[in-house]
Order: C-alpha cells, then structure tokens, then sequence
C-alpha cells in the first residue's frame, strides 16, 4: 500500500515570498515517481515538476524547486518568488513502477495576499 | 498537440439515472486513466487503462461505474444508477506508457465533466 500525506490544508503567502508546501509519503516499491500538480479554481490539473526515487539531484523546474529527502520519505515543493497566479490548490502525487500505482494527496490551497 | 478532451463539460442529472462520460486522450498515449475528484478533495483513481486492458480496477465501485476502452483509443465512464454521492468531478488524464517516451509517465489532464446528483 502507499500512502501520501500533505499536512497544510491551507497557506497564505505574501506575494514574491518563498513558499514551501510539505509531502510525505510511504511505499514499498523501492523505484518510483514524485509529481507536484496545480489545480487552480478553473479546474485544470497543470503538471509541474516529477522527481524520481533514484534521481541524486533536486529537480528544478524554473521557480519551482522540490526538496526531496529520500530518508524521510518527504518530497516538498518549493516556489520561489511568489505571483499572484500561484494561488492555487497543490497536490502531491506518488506513482510506483513496480505496479504502476498512483495515490494523489489531499492537496494545500495557497493564497497568495499581494 | 491537442490536448485530452472530454465531454460533456456539465451534467445534471436526478439519483438513480444513467450518465456516461467521454475522453479521447492525447494521440499516442498508451494510458488512460479515470479520476474522480469529489470537492475539496484530491483525485481517486477509479481505473487505469494500458491500450485497451485494465492495469488498477480496484476503486471502481463495479455494481454501479462501469468503464472501456475497447480500441486502446477514447474511453467511455458509466454510472448506472447514480447516487447522490457521484456528485463530483470527472477527471480524464493520459501518458506514455512506461519505457515509451520519457521514462516516467507524467499525466496530462482534460478539463473534466463536473457531475450533479439530485
């Protein structure tokens, strides 16, 4: 089984902080998938950035960073800079490739207060 | 590149109706899978597909959603009857298939049938 677990229902930011939203997950497959997607009020799912369990570096994706510390089995999100247009729901997402399983968080809704 | 597209958009429908949903995937796209995104929660995978064969079933309430994808392309959700419950959003989502393309399958998303249950 995998679990996923996103601890901040809700955040408000002031506009061009940092922010962190927190991930943490659990899983016995020992090779699998780290995605961030944003969910603004219109409803799409917008991908963001994927870290895989194997990778050695932090992946990057122009302002957003994640934070990934296998150890702990945590996977935060970092944005740097914050815009008005972040504000938005954030979920973290685990997939295994051993059984190519995927389990969605519960999601953060950042507000961004210019 | 044209996106997952799904219809209809919006549908209300009174309990113990029928409903049926509509995605056609991103061309190439091996995998498709069905969401089920109730307000204020994450996605729940109801079922994943790999071409034409179910790959995870397992959140699929079977004595009521029913799903196909009977030539591996578009896919089709049915609720037969529904519940007040079903009342939610319908996410369609598909990628590559693992070992297909970038080694991991991230998932582009429709728009999503938002469902009302009276």
């Amino acid at each position: 089984a995998q679990k996923i677990t996103q601890t901040q229902p809700g955040m408000f930011v002031q506009e061009k902080e940092a922010v962190t939203l927190d991930c943490t997950y659990d899983t016995s497959d020992p090779s699998y998938g780290l995605f961030w997607y944003k969910q603004p009020s219109s409803g799409e799912m917008i991908f963001l950035i994927y870290q895989g369990s194997y990778d050695q570096q932090n992946a990057t994706e122009g302002r957003y960073s994640l934070n990934f510390q296998k150890a702990r089995k945590s996977a935060n999100l970092v944005i740097s800079a914050s815009q008005l247009g972040d504000s938005a729901m954030y979920f973290c997402l685990i997939s295994n490739f051993g059984n190519e399983k995927l389990t969605f968080g519960t999601g953060t809704r950042l507000t961004i207060i210019p | 590149e044209a996106g997952v597209a799904q219809s209809p958009r919006y549908k209300i429908i009174e309990k113990r109706q029928s409903v049926a949903f509509w995605c056609n995937p991103i061309s190439g796209h091996a995998t498709l899978y069905w969401y089920q995104q109730i307000l204020g929660q994450g996605p729940k995978l109801l079922i994943q597909f790999q071409n034409n064969g179910v790959v995870d079933d397992s959140q699929l309430p079977k004595d009521r959603f029913s799903a196909e994808r009977l030539k591996g392309v578009d896919s089709t959700l049915k609720i037969q009857p529904a519940k007040l419950e079903d009342s939610a959003v319908y996410l369609c989502a598909s990628s590559l298939a693992f070992g297909q393309g970038a080694g991991y399958n991230e998932q582009f998303f429709g728009p999503g049938t938002r469902l009302t249950v009276l």
